[in-house]
């Protein structure tokens, strides 16, 4: 059974930066038909897709609007990713999700399992 | 970037009844199209990927459609558990836009 689990719940003052794990568990870390995304979802909102690794290859990609603040990381050693996001300001403030991704065979990737979610507050 | 465009944005409606969702992209995509249930303060659940095909453990009564632009999620004969909020998300380029979501409320 696959699952992920995220670290706890965060809060970082405006200019600050955080870091979301992510651990997961069974074979996602290891082939090259998964990957790991992230999505966020600011309180009454709806999700927003922010970017993803090819943890095999470790190619990344990011949504433009935090191009220049996000990276998404793993660790095949542990099996986690990590996101970490800087120049925090209050918009920021969100659930943030992570979720595997896996090929299709054909039609992309979808994301089939999910982390629990991580608060993250940002608050002066 | 591509767009996805969710209707509508709530929807009232008694257990029993069949609903249908629409998902619109802004250029056509084939069938790289998913969908989604997501529950007050819980992860989002996959329902159906690629268009039509349900995810395991999917209740039979949710099904999947679409033309390469245009996609529908049917839900027949709701049930209690049904009543949440559902997103469609395309996967054809990133970044992988989701709709703005709809909420299905019991009326």
């Amino acid at each position: 059974q696959v699952q992920l689990v995220q670290s706890g719940v965060e809060v970082k003052r405006p200019g600050s930066s955080v870091k979301v794990s992510c651990k997961a568990s069974g074979d996602t870390f290891s082939s090259s038909n998964y990957g790991i995304t992230w999505v966020r979802q600011a309180p009454g909102h709806g999700l927003e897709w922010m970017g993803w690794i090819i943890i095999v290859f470790g190619t990344t990609s990011y949504a433009q609007k935090f191009q220049d603040r996000v990276a998404i990381t793993a660790d095949k050693s542990t099996s986690t990713s990590y996101l970490e996001l800087s120049s925090l300001r209050s918009e920021d403030t969100a659930v943030y999700y992570c979720a595997r991704a896996r090929d299709s065979n054909g039609y992309g990737y979808y994301f089939d399992y999910w982390g629990q979610g991580t608060l993250v507050t940002v608050s002066s | 970037d591509i767009q996805v465009t969710q209707s509508p944005s709530s929807l009232s409606a008694s257990v029993g009844d069949r609903v249908t969702i629409t998902c619109r992209a802004s250029q056509y995509i084939s069938r790289y199209l998913n969908w989604f249930q997501q529950k007050p303060g819980k992860a989002p659940k996959l329902l159906i990927f690629a268009e039509s095909n349900l995810e395991g453990g999917v209740p039979s009564r949710f099904s999947g459609s679409g033309s390469g632009t245009e996609f529908t999620l049917t839900i027949d004969s709701l049930q209690p558990e049904d009543f949440a909020t559902y997103y469609c998300q395309q996967s054809h380029n990133p970044p992988y836009s989701f709709g703005q979501g709809t909420k299905l409320e019991i009326k």
